[in-house]
């Protein structure tokens, strides 16, 4: 079975700009977390989509924004980028995002100029 | 007060040693823990799943969970250099907590020939 899929794997921005990454699930799963990592505060979950619907929301501003597809893949956006957001993004799939195992993918790597 | 407390380390040891690491964490409610394992620049992967107390064992790995303490621990025995990456616990409270896992800062682990 093939593991979490994410696109691009590496990005580099200015401030200001936009960006959209990718991440394709499990074969089977239907629920999508994405997670920032950054070495001074570690992972933090940014939000969770189950049947195209947001179902949870961590403390990040509203320039951060998801959705998901039909068929569970799922797309996060930042807009107007800072700096700070420089970070390793991953998206983790599960089956039903209620506690079971996540897998997550090799993360997207956004490095903001 | 963070939710989940983990020793950052550095964390030396020779081939063949057991690996104890530990981890904190704050709220009782929590009920699932997780230990996942993060080469550089990869992705996390998941070691070890455990629900409520007790000891689950996995080939070298065992993971306890002490909840009265609230405490959770991975033990490595015969740690191999290839052991050597990030070790990081992870908490999920349950309930409507939709793919939300609470980190620790992680544990650098180095296993030495």
């Amino acid at each position: 079975k093939a593991g979490v899929t994410q696109t691009p794997r590496y990005l580099i921005k200015t401030r200001g700009q936009q960006v959209t990454l990718s991440c394709s699930p499990i074969s089977g799963h239907r629920s999508v977390s994405w997670y920032q990592q950054t070495p001074g505060q570690g992972l933090q979950f940014l939000f969770e989509y189950f049947s195209e619907t947001q179902r949870n929301k961590g403390n990040f501003p509203g320039r951060f924004s998801g959705r998901q597809f039909s068929n569970s893949r799922s797309e996060m956006n930042v807009s107007t980028l800072e700096l700070g957001d420089s970070a390793l993004y991953l998206c983790a799939s599960s089956l039903a995002g209620m506690g079971e195992t996540q897998y997550f993918g090799p993360g997207t790597r956004l490095l903001v100029l | 007060q963070k939710e989940v407390e983990q020793d950052p380390g550095p964390l030396s040891v020779p081939e063949g040693a057991i690996v104890s690491l530990n981890c904190t964490y704050s709220n009782s409610a929590f009920q699932y823990f997780m230990w996942y394992r993060q080469y550089s620049r990869k992705g996390p992967e998941l070691l070890m799943y455990t629900y409520s107390s007790g000891n689950k064992e996995d080939g070298r790995f065992t993971a306890q969970v002490d909840k009265s303490s609230k405490y959770i621990s991975l033990f490595i025995r015969d740690s191999q250099p290839s052991d050597s990456a990030t070790y990081l616990c992870a908490i999920y409270p349950g309930g409507t907590s939709y793919g939300k896992l609470t980190f620790g800062q992680g544990t650098i682990l180095t296993v030495h020939p």
